[in-house]
């Protein structure tokens, strides 16, 4: 059982834009940043998204992040076939821990 | 360039111990913060621990006591001392660069895996 609540699955066609939510409680997603992270089958994850919207270098600005209160989503934009992987959420949480989300497997159809 | 590299994995009866390290080029372990995060077989990731570059160190409550991470600064070489293993601690170990707010972010090494079995 994860701290942070995730869909378990997420789909879409090439060129649509996909969502995955990510909620938490006022201990971490409410009080702190939200980071996401790619993980392509049999890879390290990869950051994706740090400080709720932030992008790192390299990162295209097909991914965005944002939070609202207790809640954060991943928005994907022109999907791509290639944007198929798992995708995780995290936040450092009060209890002086950080916490990950069970995952969403995005499926490209 | 970059690179954190993971060893010391491999097949540990319960009970047993075991000591990770994650050998970092291109950057100095000590002036930044440093984390584990693990992943078991069909899982998701875990958190694990965090080490501030000041020395803090934070724990997930399910290694509490029972696993260390440290660094080494002449070896620039991070580390994750794993005592009284069980066999849900059978996972793949990444290390991380981690941000200041104790996550990982943009270097990862490979990972190293580690199975809890008699």
């Amino acid at each position: 059982q994860s701290v942070l609540t995730q869909p378990p699955s997420a789909s879409g066609t090439p060129g649509q834009r996909v969502t995955i939510s990510c909620s938490g409680s006022s201990s971490n997603i409410g009080s702190n940043y939200v980071y996401w992270y790619q993980q392509l089958p049999g890879t390290a994850p990869k950051l994706l998204i740090y400080r709720n919207n932030q992008r790192p270098s390299g990162v295209p600005d097909r991914f965005s992040g944002s939070k609202s209160g207790t809640s954060a989503s991943l928005a994907i934009s022109g999907l791509r076939s290639e944007d198929e992987a798992d995708y995780y959420c995290a936040a450092w949480d009060d209890s002086l821990r950080g916490v990950f989300g069970g995952g969403t497997k995005l499926t490209v159809l | 360039e970059v690179q954190l590299v993971e060893s010391g994995g491999g097949l540990i009866q319960p009970g047993g111990s075991l000591r990770l390290s994650c050998a970092a080029s291109g950057f100095t372990v000590s002036s930044n913060y440093m984390s584990w995060v693990r992943q078991a077989p069909g899982k998701g990731l875990e958190w694990v621990s965090v080490i501030y570059s000041g020395g803090s160190t934070y724990y997930a409550d399910s290694v509490k006591g029972r696993f260390t991470i440290s660094r080494d600064n002449s070896k620039n070489t991070l580390y994750l001392q794993m005592n009284s293993l069980r066999a849900e601690d059978t996972a793949v170990y990444y290390c991380a660069r981690a941000s200041p707010w104790g996550l990982p972010q943009d270097y990862w090494g490979q990972g190293t895996l580690v199975t809890v079995s008699s």
